[in-house]
């Protein structure tokens, strides 16, 4: 029964394209968040929310929009894909009042051709 | 800004031996940040290792241990025996009180050969 599921796992999309990558989490926190993975530069923040409604910039935002619809819910939007977005995508959800640990699906790997 | 260094990987161990993997922080807009060890295996997502919240105190779990130093601003990870199974990625973070974030180092790939 995970808790934090990703969708789709994997995505090959074309340069120009929309991709819309969703994360469900059944923790009940109330904080999510989108991760890049890269080589040599770990997890880089690209947008949170803390809670449904709202949506935060993080580190690298350009070109990302995120939505949360529900508690349950956030989704990260690249409207005009491009092979730079090329990448690992972690969600995590988490609760605040508990020390900022946070929990991580398993991961999207996108490719942009 | 806040950031995390940690040991540059690749990491090779041969199982039974000892491990340690460096981490230090910077954390000048947090004066006593939250600090964890999360592990990737292959396949699945980051799921947190041992974290402690307290400094001079020591954090375990699965053998490994590491202990929140103030003084030198490090969380090294270390465990006295490695096992095969623990070829992973690891990565030191620090949690960001003023804006709910918690920061990772760039993770340390781990080999233990059998």
């Amino acid at each position: 029964e995970a808790a934090v599921t990703q969708s789709p796992r994997n995505k090959v999309a074309v340069t120009g394209g929309k991709v819309t990558l969703s994360c469900n989490q059944t923790n009940n926190h109330n904080n999510m968040y989108w991760y890049r993975q890269d080589t040599g530069h770990g997890l880089r923040l690209i947008h949170y929310s803390y809670g449904a409604g709202s949506t935060e910039k993080g580190d690298i935002p350009d070109g990302y929009k995120a939505s949360r619809p529900s508690q349950e819910n956030f989704s990260l939007i690249l409207e005009l894909a491009t092979p730079s977005q090329t990448s690992v995508y972690f969600c995590a959800s988490g609760d605040a009042a508990v020390s900022y640990e946070q929990y991580f699906g398993p991961g999207t790997r996108l490719t942009v051709l | 800004g806040d950031s995390v260094t940690q040991t540059e990987g690749p990491v090779t161990v041969s199982e039974s031996e000892s491990l340690i993997i460096n981490c230090t922080y910077s954390a000048t807009s947090i004066a006593y940040p939250n600090l964890f060890w999360y592990v990737r295996y292959p396949g699945e997502g980051l799921q947190l290792l041992l974290k402690v919240i307290t400094a001079g105190q020591k954090g375990s779990s699965r053998g490994f241990e590491a202990t929140y130093n103030k003084e030198t601003t490090s969380f090294h990870l270390q465990k006295a025996s490695v096992q095969e199974s623990d070829s992973a990625v690891y990565y030191c973070a620090l949690g960001d009180t003023n804006a709910y974030k918690v920061i990772f180092g760039k993770g340390t790939h781990l080999h233990v050969l059998p």
